[in-house]
């Protein structure tokens, strides 16, 4: 198993540039979410998904969108980057049902964004 | 607010020596409780999880506790060695099985030689 795995590593954009950083995992698992981690502040819930078809917003939403098309794939969208998006992305992802196995959640290795 | 505190902020200790990270929560009706390392530059690693209905996990030299009722859980970590430098990342899931996490900022430890 690949686990979760991030793409790009590194980002740098400009003022106003969309892009979407991509982020899949191959353990069958209902729940992803994006946190971002930025010195000081710690990671925070961007948006998560408990299922194909189903997201939601966490603590720090705005400027950011999310689709979940299959299981595997929750990729995040900058509609229109702004330096205050200049941060650590990261990815994650758990079972979230009871048949599943343990709710620990896994992590991907994280993108780096600077904004310009 | 639900809130996750992680004390001290950094640690510097000798090699060999036992140790303990703390963490606390404000709210008691936790799901589970789970513990990573992050190395610089590095993505989390999960080290323990712990379920609320549980008291303590164990794997090799690392210890996670959980006493739900006075908000806190601890991670020792015995015989430390200079690879176990990392900060540590304590981090609450509320609201079930589906409900989010919410991180502590974490404990950065030294271990030195």
């Amino acid at each position: 198993n690949a686990g979760v795995t991030q793409t790009p590593k590194f980002q740098v954009l400009k003022t106003g540039q969309s892009m979407t950083l991509q982020c899949a995992q191959d353990m069958n698992h209902e729940y992803m979410s994006w946190y971002r981690q930025d010195p000081g502040m710690g990671l925070r819930l961007i948006h998560y998904s408990v299922g194909a078809g189903i997201t939601d917003q966490g603590e720090v939403p705005n400027g950011y969108n999310v689709s979940r098309s299959t299981t595997e794939d929750f990729p995040l969208r900058l509609l229109s980057a702004a330096p205050s998006q200049t941060s650590v992305y990261f990815c994650a992802s758990s079972y979230s049902s009871h048949l599943g196995g343990s709710y620990e959640q896994y992590f991907g290795p994280g993108t780096r964004l600077t904004v310009t | 607010k639900q809130e996750v505190t992680q004390i001290p902020a950094a640690l510097s200790v000798p090699e060999g020596e036992n140790l303990v990270l703390n963490c606390s929560f404000t709210d008691s009706a936790i799901y589970n409780l789970q513990w990573f390392r992050q190395d610089p530059g590095k993505g989390l690693t999960s080290l323990l999880l712990i379920q609320s209905s549980q008291r303590e996990q164990t794997s090799g030299r690392l210890n996670a506790s959980l006493d739900k009722s006075s908000g806190r859980s601890t991670l020792y970590i015995a015989a430390s060695q200079p690879g176990d430098s990392a900060t540590y990342l304590c981090a609450v899931k509320y609201g079930g099985s589906q409900g989010n996490l919410i991180f502590g900022k974490g404990t950065k430890l030294s271990v030195k030689p």
